[in-house]
């Protein structure tokens, strides 16, 4: 039972232009959210997350929206650039819970120049 | 500060043989993780520790074995691998379990055959 899909597997852009990628949950007990990036050869690094009592969050480039009536949160990157070529894993975790993170199956993003 | 650092980067495997995949984290956190990634998946819980001697089950912990005696280390064994058992096996570490922002070493990648 996944309880965090992202349902695309990879997304291709432009440099310069917005990327979006989404993610899905079915647990509506889950009350933080966090994205993750892993470049090849390296383990996943934070990115940026979001509080279920906030419904965005934006730290740069970086934008995260937070649908809870249609459990969906996405992640915005403008502009996209060729660094940020990468797998980007949503995960999604209850508060309560020992830091014990859910995974989504991540997106390969890919910008190209 | 080398965060969190895993042993060996690769290793191959026969079928019933048996390995321990290191993890130390020298950032002084006392809750940390063992994750594996299988391919299109994302990454899923095997075991977690809290602190030094205590130690709990995540999603997946059959054919796996761990312990904690100190704060730095978080050994992963394997007993009788098995073809199951090929995926990238992430350490992970963060200072409490209210703090979701995980520090991940950069893997290792497992094949038994």
């Amino acid at each position: 039972d996944q309880q965090v899909k992202q349902n695309s597997p990879s997304l291709s852009v432009q440099e310069g232009r917005i990327s979006i990628l989404n993610c899905d949950y079915t647990n509506s007990m889950f009350d933080y959210f966090l994205w993750y990036k892993k470049y090849p050869a390296e383990g996943p690094t934070f990115l940026i997350s979001i509080s279920s009592i906030k419904d965005k969050n934006e730290d740069g480039r970086f934008t995260v929206f937070l649908n809870k009536s249609a459990k969906h949160l996405s992640l915005h990157i403008v502009p996209s650039q060729p660094g940020d070529s990468a797998v980007y894993f949503c995960a999604a975790i209850l508060s309560s819970n020992t830091g014990k993170l859910i995974f989504g199956q991540g997106t390969t993003l890919q910008v190209k120049p | 500060n080398a965060g969190v650092t895993q042993t060996p980067k690769f290793r191959i495997l026969k079928i019933g043989q048996s390995m321990t995949l290191q993890c130390a984290q020298d950032m002084n956190h006392n809750y940390m993780y063992w994750y594996r990634q299988d391919p299109g998946m994302g990454l899923k819980l095997i075991y977690y520790s809290v602190g030094a001697g205590i130690t709990d089950k995540g999603e997946v912990p059959n054919g796996y074995n761990v312990s904690r005696s100190t704060t730095e280390d978080f050994p992963l064994r394997l007993e009788l691998a098995a073809p199951s058992q090929t995926s990238v096996y992430f350490c992970a570490s963060s200072p409490s379990g209210n703090y979701y922002e995980l520090y991940f070493g950069p893997g290792t990648r497992l094949t038994v055959t």
